[in-house]
């Protein structure tokens, strides 16, 4: 069974301070790996995706892949009450499916 | 921007009753994705499509499940004989190509079965 796991937090962080969320996953054979921001009662919203090994950057969130430790993070730098929201981690392997971990809740404190 | 459209939002129906949600993938798309979530749950594949048939399909798709792409621009996912447990937001989702590529998710339907 491929699985994806995540802290489910709560994380609480104060506003302008960096968030960091963690993500691990059991099949070596997983490709590309995404992130997803989903406010409650909504749908996932992309948020990164990476695909090689080290750091990707875009704008304040930057994702960060170890393929050897099947480890990926996500960290938000300057954090806003706007971005209080649950963070899903997923992976995808060969197949075209997405696996999802539960989910880390994120709140952003003023 | 391109979206996915779901509809409908919110859908209330009897136990045993058949359902069709409906879905309009993003135009240039070719794989098409249905997923659910279950309340406080995690988000779980169910089916994917490609060129007119099933390309995966998860042991949650069994038998009372069918998807479709009646025209080229629906892509609809049936539920023959719904159960309590089918409650769920269901999501669709398009990707524009399989290998590598991001699945643009849409808005959900909220799927209530009484």
């Amino acid at each position: 069974q491929k699985e994806v796991e995540q802290n489910s937090g709560p994380l609480s962080v104060p506003e302008g301070a960096i968030a960091s969320l963690n993500c691990t996953y059991s099949d070596r054979g997983s490709q590309s790996f995404f992130w997803y921001r989903q406010y409650s009662g909504k749908s996932p919203e992309l948020i990164m995706f990476i695909y090689s090994n080290g750091d990707k950057e875009d704008g304040r969130f930057t994702a960060q892949l170890n393929k050897a430790s099947q480890y990926v993070s996500l960290l938000i730098r300057d954090s806003q009450p706007s971005d209080s929201a649950t963070y899903l981690c997923a992976v995808k392997g060969g197949a075209q499916k997405l696996v999802f971990g539960q989910g880390t809740r994120l709140t952003i404190n003023p | 921007e391109p979206e996915v459209t779901q509809t409908p939002s919110h859908q209330v129906t009897q136990m045993g009753q058949e359902v069709i949600l409906r879905c309009v993938p993003i135009s240039n798309h070719l794989y098409f994705y249905w997923y659910r979530q279950i309340l406080g749950q995690k988000v779980e594949f169910l089916v994917s499509f490609y060129n007119n048939e099933i390309s995966e399909k998860s042991e949650i798709f069994d038998d009372q499940f069918s998807v479709e792409r009646p025209d080229g621009s629906n892509f609809t996912l049936k539920i023959r004989s719904t159960k309590l447990e089918d409650s769920a937001m269901y999501f669709c989702a398009s990707s524009e190509r399989k290998v590598q590529e991001t699945q643009y998710f849409g808005p959900g339907t909220r799927l209530l079965v009484l």
